[in-house]
């Protein structure tokens, strides 16, 4: 049973370009969820998704977009880089009316902008 | 805003003994409160959920309490072992999204 995967692993972008992160959610998990980690720091909540469908969003410019396809799997774009939007890029998974559903995360995305 | 504060940034504790790292809350109250591990370079795993009407949950040597009156939570790791080395993340679930606190990195010295 595959976990959360998310690629790439690792990224280099320079200021000023776009970026896209993908993401596949565990087997049977129809939420989810990014959030950006930065060095020494807790991960912080970008948006989730459900349904195809921007649920929740934390306070992240509109430069920090997204989408959910038929099959769960996620995008996250970053449109414009900043120095500032270097960080681990997390995704996780969830499984909506499953009560109190713990995130399933992987192992992220290093995106550095120089 | 929702925030979850961890107090310390780094713990270190001699092996055998128990680790207990504090999770604070404020401006809002959490249904429930989760611990999450994380090792260098992976995403977050989770450990324990504990709701706001439960007082304490145990899961094999880790333990974690709910004190609604402190806005606090306390994680305990008992009989240390240096695998338990990493840093562990707090994360409180209110209007509706999963909001974390910076972590305590916890050091088991052998």
């Amino acid at each position: 049973d595959a976990g959360v995967t998310q690629s790439p692993t690792h990224l280099i972008k320079t200021r000023g370009q776009q970026v896209t992160l993908r993401c596949s959610p565990k087997s049977g998990h129809d939420t989810v969820s990014w959030y950006q980690q930065a060095l020494g720091q807790g991960p912080q909540f970008i948006f989730q998704y459900y349904e195809e469908e921007e649920r929740q969003r934390g306070n992240f410019p509109d430069r920090f977009s997204g989408h959910q396809f038929p099959n769960y799997s996620s995008e996250l774009n970053v449109n414009a880089l900043l120095l500032g939007d270097s960080a681990l890029y997390l995704c996780a998974s969830s499984r909506v009316g499953a009560g109190y559903s713990p995130l399933h995360f992987g192992n992220g995305t290093r995106l550095t902008v120089t | 805003s929702q925030k979850i504060e961890q107090n310390s940034e780094a713990l270190n504790i001699q092996e055998g003994k128990t680790a207990t790292l504090t999770c604070n809350y404020t401006n809002y109250s959490p249904a429930y409160l989760q611990w999450y591990r994380q090792d260098p370079g992976r995403g977050p795993v989770f450990l324990l959920l504990i709701r706001e009407n439960e007082k304490e949950k145990r899961k094999e040597r880790l333990k974690v309490t709910f004190d609604t009156t402190l806005k606090q939570s306390l994680f305990h790791i008992t009989a240390s072992q240096p695998a338990d080395s990493a840093t562990y993340l707090c994360a409180g679930f209110g209007n509706e999204k999963l909001t974390f606190g910076t972590g305590t990195r916890l050091t088991i010295i052998p």
